[in-house]
């Protein structure tokens, strides 16, 4: 399995605060990556993809690309309460857009009122 | 989106018998993923299922344990064969639909006694 390493956690913010969320892969490679949300007992959802460098707003999300640093980032601004939950950094396999899809260990994030 | 059924959403199995777990996808999708997820552990990839063709396993992953059908474009199951106590988590079924994610079913909790 490709490594997909996210900054350990649990993170902690609170309520109106910027959360942020590291990952770095291993596959110098890879071009496509993706950001999931997982609530407690949940399968994943998906909640950003970014697939250029620089960065991509949605909302009150921002995915961050940096192939050089082999780096990919997750600012949620105005953080909610409803945000918390463990986000999965994953990274899709090199040279295929059908491909298979390795992630992270995930960060628990918990934001507090 | 792509929406997917999964089922069951939670057995408890005797050590030594085996569990099928289905997948229905409401739309026709080539690819289809298989992973499990420990507690607390982020997700492992077991394998990819194309229609038509053998499943790809992931290394530490074998056909003998973990054998998937892919009869049509729309379903997928994997059985968890022999289980032992090991085999104990969640196991969730993926699917891309475009270049832009992948869905997941709501995953199966299995527990083995």
């Amino acid at each position: 399995q490709k490594e997909v390493e996210q900054n350990s956690g649990p993170l902690s913010v609170p309520e109106g605060a910027i959360a942020s969320l590291n990952c770095t892969y291993s596959d110098r490679g890879s071009q496509s990556f993706f950001w999931y949300r997982q609530y407690s007992g949940k399968s994943p959802e998906l909640i950003m993809s970014i697939y250029s460098n620089g960065d991509k707003e949605d909302g009150r999300f921002t995915a961050q690309l940096n192939k050089a640093s082999q780096y990919v980032s997750l600012l949620i601004r105005d953080s909610q309460p409803s945000d918390s939950a463990t986000y999965l950094c994953a990274v899709l396999e090199r040279g295929s857009t059908l491909g298979r899809l390795y992630f992270g260990r995930g960060t628990q994030l918990t934001v507090w009122p | 989106s792509a929406v997917i059924s999964q089922k069951p959403s939670r057995d408890i199995c005797q050590r030594g018998t085996s569990l099928t777990i289905q997948c229905q996808v409401d739309s026709q999708v080539t690819m289809m993923f298989w992973y499990r997820q420990q507690p607390g552990q982020s997700l492992t990839l077991i394998a990819t299922a194309n229609q038509g063709s053998e499943a790809t396993y992931e290394s530490g992953f074998v056909i003998d344990k973990f054998p998937i059908s892919r009869p049509n474009l729309t379903f997928s199951t994997l059985t968890v064969s022999n289980m032992s106590p090991e085999d104990s988590s969640i196991y969730l079924c993926s699917a891309q639909e475009d270049s832009y994610g992948y869905t997941f079913g709501s995953g199966t909790r299995l527990t083995v006694v």
